[in-house]
């Protein structure tokens, strides 16, 4: 079954409007999750990894102070998009790393995000 | 910057064999890591590699060269479902780059 969750599926908002996106894991408690962005056709960008209890770490050219990430507790890392714009639309999605010797990443179902 | 490359499109047909193929320039290097993405949902972990050779794992199997920093995927008897496009990634430290995906069309 799934061990990320993210909600909402898909939201639909105007521009000018702010949106939260939460990010859930399941089974583990992830000191560490991640957040991309993934544009139509194209692949996923990571935009910033989110630590517990601390601030979160942005990527090059991502603005921290338009998507403000909140990792509270060891099962939840919230986005927030403030003030979205009709380009901030996409497909954002969450992960965490498995912990396991693999080490790779468990991906949320995504969100999409349309900004009219 | 990172710099992943793959094929933008690739198309085969059931039953046969088809390889994905991924070079990459990174800064940094913890491993290799191959996933499917259906349209409109998350990525699926497929394979990885974090020392040079061959993992095979039933129809699916990934090689790594880390001196030539390559890496392809090989799908064998190909299915219909496996209609997708596959992202290869390269960790460093404990982030996760992607290239731009390979569509994969698998024709009858």
């Amino acid at each position: 079954g799934a061990v990320v969750s993210q909600h909402p599926s898909r939201v639909i908002c105007k521009s000018g409007t702010s949106v939260k996106i939460e990010c859930r894991s399941l089974d583990f408690q992830a000191t560490t999750m991640f957040w991309y962005r993934q544009f139509p056709k194209q692949s996923l960008m990571l935009m910033a990894t989110s630590n517990e209890g601390s601030k979160a770490t942005y990527e090059q050219g991502v603005e921290k102070d338009k998507f403000l990430i909140n990792h509270a507790s060891l099962t939840l890392s919230t986005l927030t998009v403030t003030s979205a714009h009709p380009e901030d639309s996409s497909f954002y999605i969450c992960s965490r790393t498995s912990g396991a010797s693999t080490d790779t990443q468990y991906f949320g179902p995504g969100t999409r995000l349309t900004v009219l | 910057g990172q710099n992943i490359d793959q094929p933008t499109e690739m198309t085969a047909t059931e039953g046969a064999i088809v390889q994905i193929n991924c070079t990459y320039q990174t800064s940094g290097f913890n491993g290799l890591f191959w996933y499917q993405q259906h349209a409109g949902e998350a990525p699926t972990f497929l394979s990885y590699n974090v020392l040079d050779g061959l993992e095979e794992k039933g129809r699916f199997s990934s090689f790594l060269s880390r001196s030539k920093g390559y890496s392809y995927l090989l799908l064998k008897e190909l299915q219909m479902k496996d209609s997708a496009s596959y992202l290869c990634a390269v960790k460093f430290f404990n982030k996760f780059y992607f290239g731009s995906g390979t569509k994969l069309n698998v024709k009858p």
